[in-house]
């Protein structure tokens, strides 16, 4: 069975901090993907970044880095130097299809960034 | 193209009756989703289009629910005989390549 565990439900801090928001997944599939979605008060799903199982770089674009290892099966997502517009809720979501069929997302985490 | 977009964004219905919300996806994507979110939770999946076909169901989507998206554009979901266990917001997404575009949702609340 596929399962995402984003075990911080809440996470606060002041703006400049770093932060990371964890992510641990379980799958069978040898192939699989991996993604961060951001949820704003709006309500509307943002893409962030797509990872396939092969590619175990590191990525980093602009504040935002992710720190992918299958041999802890974890998908860390650190923002630096946070900013207030970056408070949502982050989703880690699991697909062993890519581009196709369903994404399995764990719970979310809350991100609260205060001036 | 302003993105996906799913009308009505909110929906107060009585319990036992049926409604239907409508997507419309980013155009030219040909893969559609639906997804069911509660409060606290991630999204699940429900139905997944590509094109006119609907190729994937999730068991959450029981003989109360139905999609539909004729000629591959938009989309619709309905519910029938609601139940409040039914209220929730109904994501739906667009996709031509790996990234899902969402919209902001349908929240339905069942009283």
């Amino acid at each position: 069975a596929q399962k995402v565990t984003q075990a911080q439900t809440e996470i606060s801090v002041v703006e400049k901090e770093d932060v990371t928001l964890d992510c641990v997944y379980e799958t069978r599939d040898t192939t699989y993907y991996l993604f961060w979605y951001k949820q704003p008060p709006s309500g509307e799903l943002v893409f962030l970044i797509r990872r396939n199982s092969f590619d175990e770089q590191n990525e980093i674009s602009g504040r935002y880095s992710w720190n992918f290892q299958k041999s802890t099966s974890s998908f860390n997502f650190t923002i630096t130097a946070s900013q207030v517009v970056d408070s949502a809720v982050y989703f880690c979501a699991l697909s062993n299809r890519g581009s196709q069929g369903n994404l399995i997302f764990g719970k979310g985490t809350k991100l609260s960034v205060k001036p | 193209d302003t993105g996906v977009s799913q009308d009505p964004r909110h929906k107060i219905t009585k319990r036992g009756q049926n409604v239907t919300f409508r997507c419309d996806p980013i155009s030219e994507h040909n893969r559609l989703y639906w997804y069911r979110q509660t409060l606290g939770q991630g999204p699940e999946f429900l139905t997944y289009f590509q094109n006119e076909a609907q190729l994937e169901k999730s068991r959450l989507l029981s003989d109360r629910f139905s999609a539909e998206r004729p000629k591959g554009s938009f989309s619709t979901l309905e519910i029938q005989r609601t139940e409040q266990g039914d209220s929730a917001m109904y994501l739906c997404a667009s996709s031509g390549g790996y990234e899902a575009f969402f919209g902001q949702g349908t929240r339905l609340t069942v009283v």
